[in-house]
């Protein structure tokens, strides 16, 4: 249990739904990311936010849309994806300054895309 | 932008012995090196990590080691046990905090009974 809890753990959906990724995190930190883990390539960071805010977008396609209500909350709004945006969808949280850099992850959630 | 190469892909060693997974980066401004765990339907954890003014780290099994001249890192298991088999991810940062990782590409190892 690290303390970063992702929703649903498991999603299929068509091309042309809409569907919402949910993280939450109750270590107290002030960053929250998303990462996106295909086989065979390394982890890929998607968002980036600060105290709510977004400090960074990875050149993500616009069918990716985040949101972050509060520093414990997350969500990864998805809409018309393609095939290739299956993938497992990992969060984490943690702190963007100070002596540790870990980052603790949630255990994912698996999309397919139809 | 920091590359990080990750080697073998694959590894598969007999219980008890040891294990050796190796990193290279390749922006000189990297300190920070990370490597994460992560075990089926499980997200990534880390395991140990260390500093660009710390040449090695050890944590009871298992140890860091980094060449700053070269840009390698390589983590090393020794006595494997079953519940180390896992896929291991190594990553390369500047500066503190969380922000910035590079991450490889990732290493399954394998612990033979």
């Amino acid at each position: 249990e690290t303390g970063v809890t992702q929703t649903p753990r498991h999603l299929v959906m068509g091309m042309t739904n809409k569907k919402s990724l949910k993280c939450e995190q109750h270590l107290g930190h002030n960053a929250m990311y998303w990462y996106k883990q295909s086989a065979k390539k390394p982890l890929e960071l998607m968002f980036v936010y600060n105290f709510k805010e977004q400090t960074e977008n990875n050149s993500v396609p616009s069918r990716f849309s985040p949101e972050c209500p509060n520093s414990s909350h997350l969500f990864l709004h998805l809409h018309t994806l393609q095939p290739e945006d299956s993938a497992l969808y990992l969060c984490a949280s943690g702190t963007r300054t100070g002596v540790t850099g870990e980052l603790f992850f949630g255990e994912g959630s698996r999309l397919t895309v139809l | 932008g920091e590359n990080v190469e990750q080697h073998p892909s694959t590894l598969s060693v007999q219980e008890g012995d040891s294990a050796v997974i190796k990193c290279t980066y390749s922006d000189s401004a990297s300190n920070y090196f990370p490597w994460y765990k992560q075990e089926l339907g499980k997200g990534p954890q880390l395991i140990i990590d260390i500093r660009s003014n710390v040449g090695e780290k050890k944590d009871q099994r298992i140890a860091v080691t980094l060449n700053k001249t070269a840009k390698h890192f390589s983590l090393h298991i020794t006595e494997t046990q079953p519940e180390d088999s896992a896929v291991y991810f190594c990553a390369a940062s500047e500066g503190g905090g969380a922000d910035g990782l590079t991450f490889g590409k990732g290493t399954h190892l394998i612990i033979q009974p």
